[in-house]
């Protein structure tokens, strides 16, 4: 099966401070990338999106880049709070005909009260 | 809205049997992907549904098969369980191709 990287990096923050998660993407020809977040026993939960033709989108306390000439993305997450402690993924989706969605690794995000 | 939801939520099964799992997608949604979750290979896609036909499919053997029925309801089969098919078996569902997907719980299967 395919996947993005094993290594599952953790990022550890203190409450109220920002939160920066980075993800490298593997396809050049995707045109959809989106952040999930998934708690322990659950299935992963959408936190926001954007498509290639864009390199920036807000959300409520979340912010997504993009940056395509590095194949680069990242969340941030303002204010950080207890809840937001969960594994967030990225992932690329490139139509094909069919949408194939690969997700990277996933970050751990620590949130210290 | 009722959410994604997936039966069985856990199952326990032999080497060498078959599994079927099922899916219900969110009311309206039409597209239906499955992937499967373990510690060592995070999530990795398995197929994409769309109109009961398969649309794209991921790097997996042929023992991993799906369909879609006409209310977009879906079910993957593994036959000839191997132990290294114990993971967490996601569906996820979307309005159309291409967009927003909304995971289920997983079903999650240990192969004894």
């Amino acid at each position: 099966g395919e996947s993005v990287g094993l290594h599952l990096p953790t990022l550890s923050v203190q409450e109220g401070d920002n939160s920066i998660i980075n993800c490298a993407y593997s396809n050049s020809a995707s045109d959809y990338f989106i952040w999930y977040k998934q708690e322990s026993g659950k299935g992963p939960q959408f936190i926001i999106d954007i498509r290639s033709n864009m390199d920036k989108r807000q959300g409520q306390r979340v912010t997504v880049l993009l940056n395509k000439t590095v194949k680069h993305l990242s969340l941030q997450i303002a204010a950080t709070q207890p809840g937001d402690s969960a594994v967030y993924f990225c992932a690329e989706t490139e139509n094909t005909g069919g949408f194939k969605t690969i997700f990277g690794a996933g970050t751990r995000l620590f949130v210290k009260a | 809205k009722a959410g994604v939801t997936q039966t069985p939520r856990y199952l326990i099964k032999t080497r060498g049997q078959q599994v079927t799992l099922s899916c219900s997608p969110i009311s309206g949604h039409r597209s239906v992907s499955w992937y499967q979750q373990t510690p060592g290979q995070g999530l990795q896609f398995l197929f994409e549904y769309f109109s009961e036909t398969q649309r794209n499919k991921g790097n997996f053997p042929g023992r991993f098969s799906g369909r879609q029925f006409s209310n977009s309801r879906s079910e993957m089969n593994v036959s000839t369980l191997e132990l290294g098919d114990s993971a967490l078996y996601l569906c996820a569902s979307s309005r159309l191709q291409g967009t927003e997907q909304y995971f289920g719980p997983g079903t999650r299967l240990t192969v004894t």
